[in-house]
């Protein structure tokens, strides 16, 4: 089974800062990878698709790279409605997912 | 819109069983394979289970396995989950997801608990 690793597991930045998290495979999954945004009682968003690809609607400051096994997700300006724990995700071996443990995001 | 609602979620005893069901709507269900993930509040995403558009792949996570039957009725556009042998460990808020993730339900509570 592919594992997923992710860090920080928390971190603590100022409005305005670059916020960056990464996410290792235990394999390579190609470009398979989602990258989800979750806040208190609701369910994920995906904010990024196939590594690097933004959703529809979700605003420019966050973005994701990264190939085979290291993939990076950053926001480039941190702001206060951006307080939510992110998990990166694998999709390569169908009908499997495999979730990172989550890197919970809040405001100095 | 597309849409996912779960249901079928509740208070069951352990030993006991209960059935989960997703109604998919706003898009060709029998296009996409789909998924059953929990979530113990407070924690992570742990995936439960996956099956393929017809039904023909079928996966689960090991602390699953052999208690939990995922299926699918493409002519109901409905996902369900069978959870039999059920230990206080399954007690999640339970997600049925479209793969490969952009649509998820909001979740079904299951409390395994005496």
């Amino acid at each position: 089974d592919i594992q997923m690793t992710q860090s920080p597991s928390y971190l603590s930045a100022s409005v305005g800062d670059r916020v960056t998290i990464t996410c290792q495979a235990s394999q390579d999954i190609s470009n398979y990878l989602n990258w989800y945004q979750q806040k208190p009682g609701k369910a994920p968003k995906l904010l990024i698709y196939d590594v690097s690809n933004l959703e529809t609607g979700v605003p420019s400051r966050f973005s994701g790279s990264g190939s085979g096994t290291d993939f990076t997700f950053t926001i480039s300006s941190l702001q206060p409605e951006d307080i939510a724990t992110y998990y990166c995700q694998q999709y390569d071996n169908l009908p499997r997912f495999t979730f990172g443990p989550g890197t919970k995001v809040d405001i100095k | 819109e597309v849409q996912l609602v779960e249901s079928g979620g509740g208070l069951v005893q352990p030993g006991r069983s209960l059935r989960l069901s997703c109604a998919a709507s706003g898009f060709t269900f029998d296009d996409y394979a789909m998924h059953w993930v929990r979530q113990v509040p407070g924690k992570g995403l742990e995936w439960v289970s996956g099956i393929s558009w017809n039904g023909g792949s079928i996966a689960y996570a090991d602390s699953v396995k052999g208690r939990f039957t995922i299926s699918r009725d493409n002519a109901r556009n409905s996902l369900y989950l069978q959870m039999n042998s059920l230990r206080p460990e399954d007690t999640a808020l339970y997600y049925c997801a479209r793969h490969p993730g952009g649509v998820w339900g909001q979740g079904t509570l299951v409390t395994v608990s005496s």
